[in-house]
C-alpha cells in the first residue's frame, strides 16, 4: 500500500518560473515531511524538510508546505532553473511512533526549459 | 568521511549465487538504513541501525537477506541464493540522530542473471 502518493509522473516548466510539486499521504501517524532530488545514477539528496509543528519551512529557492489537514504537502521551487531538472521525491517517517524508515512517493520528474 | 560510500557500484551475479555490497556511513552517524529501489522510482524500506544495533528490520525478507554493521567496518548487506526478482539498485542511508535527515550513497546496482 502507498502511504506517500505523487499523482504528477512529471511536470515542464519554464526557466524562472515558479515549480510546484505536490504530494499526499494517508498516514496519520507520519510527522516528518522531506524533499529529496535524484539524478540519473546517483542516490537522492536531500533538499529540505519539515516537522509537522510546522506549516512551512524555507530554505534559499525552496519552500516546503504542509497542510495536516488534507494530508498534502508541497515543494515550491522559484525561480525555477535548469539545474534544477531531476526527479523529485517525498518522502514521510513517523518519527513519535519510532519509526525513522522512510516512506517515499514515487516521484516527479522535473523538466525546466530554458 | 563527509559522504555515504557504498561498493561495489555495480554487482552481475547469477541466480543462487550469494551478493554482499558494503556501505560507509558518514562519519559521526548513529543510524544506517537500508533501502531496495525495484523498477525505477519505488524505493523499500529494509532495514535500520543504530551503531552496530539492529533497529527496525521491519522490511527485511528474513529468509535469504542479512546485515551488519560491526564497529570500525562497513556496514553489510548479503543476500544469499539471490533471485531475479532481488535485481535492484540498493541505497544505503545514514542520519546523525533520530529525526534528522538522511543522507544517501550512490547505490549499488545488482543485476541477477
Amino acid at each position: 500500500d502507498q502511504q506517500v502518493k505523487q499523482n504528477s509522473p512529471s511536470l515542464s516548466v519554464q526557466e524562472g518560473r515558479i515549480s510546484i510539486l505536490n504530494c499526499d499521504y494517508t498516514n496519520s501517524m507520519f510527522d516528518y515531511f522531506l524533499w529529496y532530488k535524484k539524478y540519473p545514477a546517483e542516490g537522492p539528496t536531500f533538499l529540505i524538510s519539515i516537522s509537522s509543528i510546522k506549516d512551512k519551512n524555507e530554505d534559499g529557492r525552496f519552500t516546503v508546505f504542509l497542510n495536516k489537514s488534507a494530508k498534502h504537502l508541497s515543494l515550491h521551487i522559484v525561480p525555477s532553473q535548469p539545474g534544477d531538472s531531476a526527479v523529485y521525491f517525498c518522502a514521510a517517517s513517523a518519527l513519535s511512533n519510532s519509526g525513522y524508515a522512510l516512506n517515499f512517493g514515487k516521484g516527479t520528474s522535473l523538466l525546466v526549459t530554458p | 568521511g563527509e559522504e555515504v560510500a557504498q561498493t561495489p557500484k555495480h554487482l552481475v551475479r547469477g541466480e543462487g549465487q550469494k551478493a554482499k555490497l558494503y556501505c560507509a556511513p558518514i562519519k559521526g552517524h548513529s543510524y544506517v538504513f537500508w533501502y531496495q529501489q525495484v523498477l525505477k522510482n519505488e524505493f523499500k524500506f529494509l532495514i535500520s541501525f543504530q551503531n552496530e544495533n539492529v533497529f527496525d528490520e521491519t522490511g527485511m525478507p528474513k529468509e535469504r537477506f542479512s546485515a551488519k554493521c560491526l564497529p570500525n567496518s562497513p556496514c553489510s548487506l548479503e543476500i544469499q541464493a539471490t533471485k531475479l526478482e532481488d535485481s535492484a539498485v540498493y541505497f544505503c542511508a545514514s542520519s546523525p540522530d533520530r529525526g534528522h535527515e538522511q543522507y544517501f550513497g550512490p547505490g549499488t546496482r545488482l543485476t541477477v542473471t
